[in-house]
């Protein structure tokens, strides 16, 4: 079964408005999460890194206070597309690290309209 | 240093046949390499991964093979059945870089009747 879930795994949204996407550890605790974007027939685009209890670790031109992400437990990171616009739009997938194996949640369709 | 070459991009295979898939790396210190499968709308899926220790890794009908000189690695999939049709990933990460997973660019695999 699956042992990252994310929520919800398919949204909507007006232009300008924000947008929260969660990802959650089922059953164990994950100090650290990571957030992906992925275009249509491309590949998966690391966006940062979610540590629990501290600040998210952004990869080079991933705008820090567009993409906000909190880690606020050992279970629980979610990622807030802010001031959404249409080229937001995008499969946003969050993963987690269990054990030597890094999982990945099911993913979420982001489309602003 | 961190790019990690996948090819074919694309790959029509005959049900029964073998499919094989290729992936080089640059950065030395990857020590974690797996391999994902992702069908359309879904999350990637860990399929298996193999470690620089070892040459060759076989679960079931799916094989990594690695070449540790080469800085390659290459999955077979034996046997090769249509729901097998998806597209592949090829991954690589180090304990140093955070685990921080670098993806290859995908290989979408059809398997006809």
């Amino acid at each position: 079964g699956a042992v990252v879930s994310q929520h919800p795994s398919r949204v909507i949204c007006k232009s300008g408005t924000s947008v929260k996407i969660e990802c959650r550890s089922l059953d164990f605790q994950a100090t650290t999460m990571f957030w992906y974007r992925q275009f249509p027939k491309q590949s998966l685009m690391l966006m940062a890194t979610s540590n629990e209890g501290s600040k998210a670790t952004y990869e080079q031109g991933v705008e820090k206070d567009k993409f906000l992400i909190n880690h606020a437990s050992l279970t629980l990171s979610t990622l807030t597309v802010t001031s959404a616009h249409p080229e937001d739009s995008s499969f946003y997938i969050c993963s987690a690290k269990r054990g030597n194996t890094i999982y990945f949640g099911e993913g979420s369709w982001l489309t602003v309209v | 240093q961190q790019q990690v070459k996948q090819s074919p991009q694309s790959l029509i295979v005959q049900k029964g046949g073998i499919s094989i898939i290729n992936c080089a790396y640059e950065n030395t210190a990857f020590d974690y390499f797996p391999w994902y499968q992702q069908f359309p709308g879904k999350g990637p899926a860990l399929l298996i991964a193999i470690r620089p220790d070892v040459s060759e890794k076989k679960e079931g009908r799916f094989t990594i093979s690695f070449n540790k000189s080469a800085k390659q690695f290459s999955l077979h999939i034996m046997d090769s059945q249509p729901g097998d049709s998806a597209t592949y990933f090829c991954a690589a990460s180090f304990e140093g870089g955070g685990n921080k997973l670098t993806f290859g660019t995908g290989t979408q695999l059809k398997v006809e009747l």
